[in-house]
């Protein structure tokens, strides 16, 4: 069965502060597909990254970046010099070859940037 | 990615009614999911809509509550059924082109069931 951890309720930083955001999954399957969404207060979910699970490179997209870890099932995000715009609701999601398209969700960690 | 738009965008409806959401995409995509997300909670998936034949659902959801059409591969309604105040959450469609290439999210029907 497939599971995705997000320990982290809530974070709220001040501006220009760096934050990680973390992320810890389970699944049986080597093939995997892991992703991150941003929800906004306007409610919409925003696509901003997927991996697989045989790319382990980190990525950096801006201000963004990602590390996965598969030795600790961690795909954690990263948001440098956050900004008072970075404030949302942050979901990883996994997908595997045997899950019929579904995604697993975590519970989400909702991120309060303060000016 | 893909352009996602749903209507309405909110409502407020009485106990016992039904309310029924429309799901547009500017292209022709293959799938297509409808998720509810309760109050301050995480996605679940009510079910996958498929093109000419009867949705997929997952388990917790049946038919009766949760109808859905999916009459062309651009187009899809989801139905909330005999309204109650615990149906009250944010219902988004979502998209995927391919399997695993990552879904894409329609804006969201934000309905409050009094």
């Amino acid at each position: 069965a497939q599971k995705v951890t997000q320990a982290q309720t809530e974070i709220s930083v001040v501006e220009k502060e760096d934050v990680t955001l973390d992320c810890v999954y389970e699944t049986r399957d080597t093939t995997y597909y892991l992703f991150w969404y941003k929800q906004p207060p306007s409610g919409e979910l925003v696509f901003l990254i997927r991996r697989n699970s045989f790319d382990e490179q980190n990525e950096i997209s801006g201000r963004y970046s990602w590390n996965f870890q598969k030795s600790t099932s961690s795909f954690n995000f990263t948001i440098t010099a956050s900004q008072v715009v970075d404030s949302a609701v942050y979901f990883c999601a996994l997908t595997d070859n045997n899950a019929g398209n579904m995604l697993t969700f975590g519970g989400g960690t909702r991120l309060m940037v303060k000016p | 990615s893909a352009v996602i738009s749903q209507k309405p965008s909110r409502d407020i409806c009485q106990r016992g009614t039904s309310l029924t959401i429309q799901c547009q995409v500017d292209s022709q995509v293959t799938m297509m999911f409808w998720y509810r997300q309760q109050p301050g909670q995480s996605l679940t998936l009510i079910a996958t809509a498929n093109q000419g034949s009867e949705a997929t659902y997952e388990s917790g959801f049946v038919i009766d509550k949760f109808p859905i059409s999916r009459p062309n591969l651009t187009f899809s309604t989801l139905t909330v059924s005999n309204l109650s105040p615990e149906d009250s959450s944010i219902y988004l469609c979502s998209v995927e082109r391919a399997p695993t290439s990552g879904q894409f999210f329609g804006p969201g029907t934000r309905l409050t069931v009094l």
